[in-house]
């Protein structure tokens, strides 16, 4: 059981460049999230699933997109990278049934963009 | 949306003292508060976690209150360690939606041996 798994573990992009930040996770999680840290800051979702193919919008999603084909994958895509989307992105999965709220966080990806 | 604002920012302590670290939230709907714990390059840990319909909860040296009139909750360290130096985050979320938490913007707590 590997819980949240993210690769990679670091990137760096020139600005311009796309990428996608792949994580899987094997609880047989529905609810999957996609957040980003930047230095000394707390986290900000950028997109959220309940489930296979449905995806929603969070608080800062410009300039991403993501895509939710099967339970495990939630994969996060950077089109045209800016410098202003360096950060840390966590992964994060959630259970569905009461009583259990917690998020399994994925161990991040820092990305760099020059 | 919802807004979580944390405070203090820093917080350095002595060990053995006791930590509080308090947040608010906007959303009277929201319903459940946890508390994380990040360590320096790590992932966000759940150290504690309380919902709406309990005011207290305690897991040994750590406690977290919550006020819903007031939309403020707390945590408390009690006994602190070199060890529980890191970011604490607050956060808070609705349980009737996907469960979208919405983060505070971090504590970073520091004992002095």
């Amino acid at each position: 059981n590997a819980g949240v798994t993210q690769t990679p573990k670091f990137r760096i992009l020139k600005i311009g460049q796309s990428m996608t930040l792949q994580c899987t996770q094997d609880m047989n999680h529905n609810y999957m999230y996609w957040y980003r840290q930047d230095p000394g800051m707390g986290l900000k979702l950028i997109y959220y699933s309940v489930g296979a193919g449905i995806t929603d919008k969070g608080e800062v999603p410009n300039g991403y997109n993501v895509s939710r084909s099967t339970t495990e994958d939630f994969p996060l895509r950077l089109e045209l990278a800016a410098p202003s989307q360096t950060s840390v992105y966590f992964c994060a999965s959630s259970r569905t049934g009461e009583g259990d709220y917690g998020y399994t966080f994925g161990s991040g990806t820092r990305l760099t963009v020059v | 949306g919802e807004n979580v604002e944390q405070h203090p920012s820093t917080l350095s302590v002595q060990e053995g003292d006791s930590a509080v670290i308090k947040c608010t939230y906007s959303d009277s709907a929201s319903n459940y508060f946890p508390w994380y714990k990040q360590e320096l390059g790590k992932r966000p840990q759940l150290i504690i976690d309380i919902r709406s319909n309990v005011g207290e909860k305690k897991d040994q040296r750590i406690a977290v209150t919550l006020n819903k009139t007031a939309k403020h909750f707390s945590l408390h360290i009690t006994e602190t360690q070199p060890e529980d130096s890191a970011v604490y985050f607050c956060a808070a979320s609705f349980s009737g939606s996907a469960r979208q938490l919405t983060f505070g913007s971090g504590t970073q707590l520091t004992v002095l041996p």
